[in-house]
């Protein structure tokens, strides 16, 4: 089971861009990364999912490096609208659901 | 519409009451989970169903049951209703791996 380490909160300003990273050392063979991005009294939403190097889509990017021991959450120019918690999840969802954790995530400020 | 429906949103209901969460979903997912969320904590999960057939015990089940009607629904209930079961509850569904968890709105209950 992988745990993940993330930092409990984290400030910015609009326009920069903001890293998040993400420890889990004991992350397996078949285990994804994944991020998801919640606000106040909604449900996560999926970010993004990586397997390894590097992953874009058009709202953020994933780093995962080569012994895939941690991964940054990487968000471009970041608005106000981008404050929220953001949870790093390690494993195969729909296969170790069960063994998911969604931890208490980091909680984004963005200041204008 | 949501592509995964919670009814109700809101709830208060007293110590004892029986309560049932709704969820359904349009997504055609085989794979739906229920998720607990209390304030400045992660999600943490109760129960989750592979398929119509299969219904799994999360991490926090105890005082729940949950009943697989149909692939699109999938339901919560409370028999017994205590003032710790305060929470607000996540329906999510998920897809084929790796997977992505596509969650529900949410329902607040509230439990005096």
């Amino acid at each position: 089971l992988a745990k993940t380490t993330q930092p409990i909160s984290m400030d910015s300003y609009e326009g920069q861009e903001v890293n998040i990273t993400c420890s889990h050392n004991n992350i397996a063979t078949n285990d994804y990364i994944t991020w998801y991005q919640q606000f106040p009294s909604q449900g996560p939403r999926f970010i993004i999912q990586g397997y390894k190097t590097k992953v874009t889509n058009e709202v953020a990017s994933l780093f995962i490096p080569a012994d895939r021991k941690s991964s940054t959450l990487s968000l471009p120019r970041v608005s106000l609208s981008d404050t929220a918690v953001y949870y790093c999840l390690v494993g195969v969802p729909s296969y170790n659901t069960d063994k998911l954790i969604f931890g208490t995530g980091t909680r984004l400020q963005v200041f204008p | 519409d949501a592509d995964v429906t919670q009814t109700p949103r809101n709830r208060i209901t007293k110590t004892g009451k029986r309560i049932m969460l709704e969820c359904s979903q349009t997504k055609g997912h085989d794979r739906m989970y229920w998720y607990r969320q209390d304030p400045g904590l992660g999600l943490r999960l109760i129960y989750y169903s592979f398929d119509v057939k299969d219904i799994n015990k999360g991490e926090i089940s105890d005082g729940y049951s949950v009943s697989r009607q149909a692939q699109a629904k999938f339901s919560l209930s409370l028999e017994s209703a205590i003032p710790n079961q305060t929470a607000l509850y996540f329906c999510a569904t998920s897809d084929l791996q790796p997977g992505e968890l596509f969650f529900g709105e949410g329902s607040r209950l509230t439990v005096l």
